[in-house]
């Protein structure tokens, strides 16, 4: 079983629509929880970061963690073609600077 | 500033060939790491530095080895490649452990 696991996707939504992207984990230590955003042929970047259990909000975009359930969960609200690209959970027991766990992304295609 | 930069792009290399994969940042962070992307497996953490001259291994270090001789500069080097190091390579940094890992665009190896 990975420590991590998420949904390879892929997702295609119409332009406009509410996308959810989720992770579920293993490993009860971890205590910072992370999105990146990824382009094709590029580096991800940091698009979410959350500590512990709770909601944080950002544009169109809300970070949910459930660790109780140890799941995660993306929103990102009216979803625009430039949204489509692959999304990586990544999770981290000491800091998003640490050695970060990652799922093994979720590819969101966003129709026009 | 230029933030992560990795060279060469792309390389492919015959089966036993050595090779250095280049990692440069402009931002004075301490925290450098090599990760490993495989279609589907998201990162896997190949070694990672604190700073000048400390260097630990990851999760996936077999086959790797790493140098850190200045804050800038961090090296990956392959000595007897095999097809199984057919990958794209990521190079992060970061200030501190609390904060986020920026990272570079990425080299892409085939080994044949």
């Amino acid at each position: 079983q990975k420590e991590v696991e998420q949904d390879p996707g892929p997702l295609s939504v119409p332009e406009g629509a509410i996308v959810s992207l989720n992770c579920t984990y293993s490993n009860s230590a971890f205590q910072y929880f992370m999105w990146y955003r990824q382009y094709s042929r590029k580096g991800p970047e940091l698009l979410m970061y959350t500590y512990s259990s709770g909601n944080k909000e950002d544009g169109r975009f809300t970070a949910q963690v459930d660790k109780s359930s140890k799941y995660i969960s993306l929103f990102i609200r009216d979803s625009q073609p430039s949204d489509s690209a692959t999304y990586l959970c990544a999770m981290s027991w000491s800091g998003a600077g640490n050695m970060l766990t990652f799922g093994g992304g979720t590819r969101l295609m966003v129709k026009p | 500033n230029a933030g992560v930069t990795q060279t060469p792009k792309f390389r492919i290399l015959k089966i036993g060939q050595s090779m250095t994969l280049q990692c440069t940042q402009d931002m004075n962070h301490n925290y450098m790491y090599w990760y490993r992307q495989d279609p589907g497996m998201g990162l896997k953490l190949i070694y990672y530095s604190v700073g000048a001259g400390i260097t630990d291994k990851g999760e996936v270090p077999n086959g790797y080895n790493v140098s850190r001789s200045t804050t800038e500069d961090f090296p990956l080097r392959l000595e007897l490649a095999a097809p199984s190091q057919t990958s794209v390579y990521f190079c992060a940094s970061t200030v501190a452990r609390e904060e986020t890992q920026y990272f570079g665009p990425g080299t892409r190896l085939l080994v044949l």
